[in-house]
């Protein structure tokens, strides 16, 4: 089955490194994302790494990703107030109709 | 950018009535949307995924009857909550995938907040 499993909760201060992590089972994901979500709002795509690659850089945001323990990492460097909200990570896999299966989400707080 | 809108933002009904959710694919045509229901703290669960021209798959323990759906067009799908009762009360949030465009991509709506009195 499809489990997808975060911390709940990471508070950090402003200018700091945040590393929000995640494990999945399902081994068959081609593709794992972090997500965005601010109050009362939608999901923004943040990133997404294929599953045959270990790392990924994005300007402040940084996916690691170890396939062996299936364990996603996003580190946001300089951790702004803005930054403050819901981050999901999510799998799918390839073919079919791509249904996302997201984790439970960890509220980061970045004090000023 | 792709854009995807979900009309109302927030609707109050009374119990025992029904409500029409619509999400919007605005600038592209979407082929599949999914449905999600998100409780306070908690994660998105896929309630179904809606393909237009044909009928909806729904996920298990989710009631068709109850949540309907409709994708009758490119662009739009409509999640209706029949006879709604408070425990129905959640965010609704819908996605879209470009009917062309790459595996990942998917475009979320800015998700309805559903009150049932």
């Amino acid at each position: 089955g499809e489990d997808v499993e975060q911390s709940l909760f990471l508070s950090v201060r402003e200018g700091d490194s945040s590393v929000i992590n995640c494990t999945y089972t399902d081994s068959s994901s081609t593709y794992l994302y972090w997500y965005k979500q601010e109050p009362g709002a939608g999901l923004q795509l943040l990133t997404y790494i294929f599953s045959n690659m270990d790392m990924k850089q994005d300007q402040r945001l940084t996916v690691l990703l170890n396939k062996k323990d299936k364990h996603l990492s996003l580190r946001i460097a300089d951790t702004q107030t803005g930054d403050s909200a819901i981050y999901f990570c999510a799998e799918s896999y390839s073919g079919g109709y791509q249904k996302v299966t997201f984790g439970t989400g960890t509220k980061l707080q970045v004090i000023p | 950018g792709a854009v995807v809108s979900q009309h109302p933002s927030r609707v109050i009904c009374k119990s025992g009535t029904s409500v029409k959710i619509e999400c919007r694919s605005l600038d592209f045509q979407a082929t599949t949307m999914f449905w999600y229901r998100q409780f306070p703290k908690k994660s998105l669960m896929l309630m179904a995924t809606s393909n237009e021209g044909s009928k909806a798959t729904y996920e298990q323990g989710v009631e068709k009857d109850k949540f309907l759906i409709n994708h009758a067009s490119l662009t739009l799908s409509t999640l209706t909550v029949t006879s709604a009762h408070p425990e129905d009360s959640s965010f609704y949030i819908c996605s879209a995938r470009p009917s062309v465009g790459l595996d990942y991509e998917q475009y979320f709506g800015p998700g309805t907040r559903l009150t049932v009195t």
